[in-house]
């Protein structure tokens, strides 16, 4: 069964160095997602990306955070200068044709930052 | 601003029994999608189960049924003949018809007992 995968599972990194998160979302789907899950509190949305642009932003997602599609099976989160409060697990969605399909989500990845 | 709340921050089952998970959600429009995730300690998010809101019928994905009151904006979460595997973080999520993002409530914990 199709599935999105992210790497790395666990990234640590010092305060204001950058970090990419990488995801392959499901072959053929049409919309990616970037969600962010501090410990203990709900899943938050970043950011909808479809057509090699950006289709919708929440207020999380300033001006360090970008997103890109450098190829046909990778879509990444860089974050340009790490703070503390970016410690979180971050999650790659991905769903089919529509915004309306169901999104599917990847593994993860724990972004540790020091 | 759509929102989601689920009122049970922990919950508990007996293997075997049954289960009810209350979500509730705020919206004016009428046509939006509904989902139950469920993040085990691994943290993936899994589907669980959806709703869209124009069907009256309520979905059921094998022990998992919801009861989707749209009058009501309730959306609970049925798990029959529960397994210890049942034992995770479960997230209620709303879908607005025009847009991508997935909003999610804060989780309940629910614990399965042997």
């Amino acid at each position: 069964e199709p599935e999105v995968t992210q790497t790395p599972s666990h990234q640590v990194t010092q305060m204001g160095q950058e970090v990419i998160l990488r995801c392959v979302p499901i072959s053929n789907h049409l919309y990616f997602y970037w969600y962010r899950q501090i410990l203990g509190q709900k899943v938050e949305f970043l950011v909808s990306f479809y057509n090699n642009e950006i289709s919708e932003k929440s207020e999380i997602f300033d001006d360090q955070f970008s997103v890109e599609r450098p190829d046909g099976s990778n879509f990444t989160l860089k974050i340009r200068s790490t703070k503390l409060e970016d410690s979180a697990m971050y999650f790659c969605a991905s769903s089919d044709r529509s915004p309306r399909d169901t999104q599917y989500f990847g593994p993860g990845t724990r972004l540790t930052v020091l | 601003a759509q929102t989601v709340t689920q009122s049970q921050p922990e919950m508990s089952v007996q293997e075997a029994e049954t289960v009810t998970l209350s979500c509730t959600y705020d919206t004016s429009e009428s046509d939006y999608y509904l989902f139950w995730y469920k993040q085990p300690p691994s943290r993936q998010m899994i589907l669980v189960i959806r709703q869209e809101a124009y069907k009256q019928q309520n979905a059921t994905e094998n022990r998992f049924s919801v009861n989707f009151q749209k009058a009501a904006k309730s959306f609970s979460l049925k798990i029959s003949d529960s397994q210890l595997g049942d034992a995770a973080m479960y997230f209620c999520a709303y879908m607005g018809g025009s847009q991508g993002n997935l909003i999610f409530g804060k989780g309940t914990k629910l614990s399965v007992k042997p």
